[in-house]
């Protein structure tokens, strides 16, 4: 089946260590978002591409960073993690402009994040 | 994007409908309603969307009154597998579109 797929499900990583997350999606979707999501609130647009156009929210730390090599991959780095930025990341694809007004964004499962 | 405001929390007995409110005062003409549900640990997952008509679709259904400042998403039959977060939020489509996640509203369907 189609999907939005994140790898790894659980991330372990060090105070100060960069991490880098991944989302695939064999949708052919041409817009990615990460988004964060701390525990008990609600998720949060980090950053999206449409296509290869990247476009960061105005409240995203520098410390986060997101790389699209192609259509099907991005990827999400943090680049000295605090203990501030354990939360679940998620990745989601939306077909807009190529299939009309139905912009659902599609998620994938989420990478939990934990940092030491 | 215009506010939504969602009740925190509310529960029914598996098998009734549920009906879950949203008001959205300032949307603007060309603003979608869009509700995405997030189960515990799980990605949010669409729903349903409209503009100004009512919409059905195998999942639930959306009522959007007619001066579009409130709307109510119902499940016809509710199960304990839709216990969750439901999320209503406004956003244009497009290029402009982007889903602005408020508290939502906690549904917890009981046996």
């Amino acid at each position: 089946d189609a999907m939005v797929i994140q790898n790894p499900r659980y991330q372990v990583t060090q105070f100060g260590k960069p991490v880098t997350l991944s989302c695939s999606q064999t949708l052919n979707h041409n817009v990615m978002y990460w988004y964060q999501q701390k525990s008990s609130q609600a998720p949060k647009l980090l950053f999206h591409y449409y296509d290869k156009d990247f476009n960061n929210e105005a409240d995203t730390p520098d410390n986060f960073q997101s790389r699209r090599p192609n259509t099907s991959f991005c990827f999400l780095d943090i680049r000295s993690p605090g203990l501030g930025d354990a939360a679940m990341y998620l990745c989601a694809t939306s077909p807009i402009g190529s299939r009309g007004p139905s912009d659902r964004q599609f998620f994938g499962p989420g990478t939990r994040l934990t940092v030491l | 994007d215009a506010k939504t405001t969602q009740p925190p929390s509310m529960d029914c007995a598996e098998g009734r409908a549920a009906n879950l409110p949203c008001n959205h005062s300032t949307i603007s003409g060309n603003e979608y309603v869009y509700w995405y549900r997030q189960i515990h640990s799980q990605g949010p997952q669409y729903i349903i969307h409209g503009l100004k008509n009512n919409e059905t679709n195998e999942m639930a259904s959306l009522i959007i009154t007619e001066d579009r400042k409130s709307s109510t998403l119902i499940l016809p039959h509710a199960t304990l597998r839709d216990t969750a977060v439901y999320y209503c939020i406004v956003t244009y489509t497009g290029a402009n579109s982007k889903l602005t996640f408020g508290k939502g509203i906690t549904l917890s369907v009981r046996p």
